[in-house]
């Protein structure tokens, strides 16, 4: 089973809105990531969870705040968000160790978020 | 700085009408590079990976190909349900975090591919 999933599958929020958006795998996969994509864009790394530690930041704003509960969970809590952070957010994750076959990363169906 | 170039940029084939679609690399030392096929407002799909050059991978009516500065992604007598965006990614030497768990994929712009019949 690749599946990760991703909830809510849209979500239309204002500008002063508080909302989280949730991810969640069962393939015992140890390494959480955040996407962000734009239209005819390729996904942009917001965030990586490592064993449940956030391990990278690329300079996300503040107003995007990560949580990863356990291994299979990842929240991504947002708040006062502007009208351009408006895109397709994914998750994704990929499996633990140093071999070959550990390194691809299997992406859910996405959130599409719009902001008001 | 690593760099990942797709081309072409978008690709009209009738149905049955084999090409390929490129992805060249810049990077300080490959780990692997990496297929997926994305449809509209979806998440990307994993097709391949490959990691050293010489490598070929085969997927129905697809075949990834590596060497040490490109990939090409060989589509043999596309079908309509092929149409979607193919984004190649490249994971580079020491990107990798902490444990080793987890690791940065650089992405190219992708290939918009539409098969027509």
């Amino acid at each position: 089973d690749t599946e990760v999933t991703q909830t809510p599958k849209h979500l239309v929020m204002g500008m002063t809105n508080k909302k989280s958006l949730k991810c969640e795998q069962h393939m015992g996969h140890r390494a959480m990531y955040w996407y962000k994509q734009k239209a005819k864009k390729p996904p942009e790394l917001m965030f990586v969870y490592s064993y449940e530690k956030l391990s990278i930041n690329e300079s996300v704003p503040s107003r995007f705040s990560p949580e990863c509960p356990n291994s299979s969970l990842l929240n991504l809590h947002l708040h006062a968000l502007q009208p351009e952070d408006s895109a397709l957010y994914l998750c994704a994750s990929s499996q633990d160790g140093f071999g070959t076959s550990y390194n691809e990363q299997f992406f859910g169906p996405g959130t599409r978020l719009t902001v008001l | 700085e690593d760099q990942v170039t797709q081309s072409p940029e978008a690709l009209r084939l009738q149905e049955g009408e084999s090409s390929s679609l490129n992805c060249s690399y810049t990077v300080s030392g490959l780990r692997g590079l990496f297929w997926y096929r994305q449809d509209p407002g979806k998440g990307p799909e994993f097709l391949f990976t490959l990691y050293s050059a010489g490598e070929e991978k085969e997927k129905e009516r697809l075949k990834a190909t590596l060497t040490k500065k490109e990939s090409f992604l060989h589509i043999t007598a596309p079908k309509p349900e092929d149409s979607a965006t193919y984004l190649c990614a490249v994971q580079v030497q020491g990107s990798y975090i902490n444990t080793g768990t987890a690791s940065k994929l650089t992405f190219g712009t992708g290939t918009r591919l539409q098969v027509t019949l």
